[in-house]
């Protein structure tokens, strides 16, 4: 079965840098959700979009921001990157349209994104 | 506000025993709970998730849990320890309008003796 699909699955970049993340959703999933894990973290909700609109927002920095395209792919946009910015950023996604499907959400392998 | 806490940070256990790792909630409206395995360096695989149905949840790879109103915990249990199910669990909890946005507990790192 299809899964969701994150690129790329490592990063590196340098302070200051730009870094951009893309999540690929499992077919017929409507609703993207982004996490930040930081290193022996839980992970943290960042924000999340229903049908290209974003339908929620949690602890994400200004620097970042985030959209959903019209084949529901998503990308993550991370600007003037810090050190402690280095974090597995996962991508999540689940049908919130068609109750017919499970709703839990189906988390990608994450990228591990390093700030040198 | 939503939040899980999950007890003890590290849970070590012979192949064989009983694994029990704990989670408490609290949530001001009937919560979606959820239980994630996390292998190094991988993705979160759902484990079982708690929708208001049944109370006793069973789950993937032998795992299964309780949802107690009276005591706010969703304790995530199985019988005998594999080799395998070495990892980091997560015990999550969200509202009904959107199972993807999730609170994690802080997690539980099971490791299994031969």
């Amino acid at each position: 079965a299809a899964g969701v699909i994150q690129s790329p699955r490592h990063l590196i970049k340098e302070k200051r840098e730009t870094a951009t993340l893309k999540c690929y959703p499992i077919p017929r999933h409507d609703t993207v959700y982004w996490y930040q894990q930081g290193p022996g973290q839980d992970p943290q909700f960042l924000i999340s979009f229903y049908e290209k609109m974003q339908s929620d927002k949690g602890s994400i920095p200004d620097r970042f921001s985030a959209q959903q395209f019209s084949d529901y792919h998503s990308e993550l946009n991370m600007s003037s990157l810090e050190l402690g910015d280095s974090a597995l950023y996962f991508c999540a996604s689940s049908s919130l349209r068609d109750r017919q499907m499970n709703t839990e959400a189906f988390f990608g392998q994450g990228t591990r994104l390093t700030v040198v | 506000a939503q939040s899980v806490t999950q007890l003890g940070s590290h849970v070590s256990v012979s192949e064989g025993a009983l694994v029990l790792l704990r989670c408490n909630y609290s949530s001001s409206v009937p919560p979606y709970l959820f239980w994630y395995v996390q292998y190094p360096n991988q993705g979160l695989q759902l484990l079982l998730k708690y929708t208001s149905a049944a109370t006793l949840v069973k789950g993937i790879n032998g795992f299964e849990a309780e949802f107690k109103k009276s005591e706010t915990s969703f304790h995530l249990t199985k019988p005998s320890a594999h080799m395998s199910d070495a990892a980091e669990y997560f015990c999550a909890v969200s509202d009904s309008a959107s199972y993807g946005k999730l609170t994690f507990g802080q997690g539980t790192i099971l490791t299994v003796h031969p």
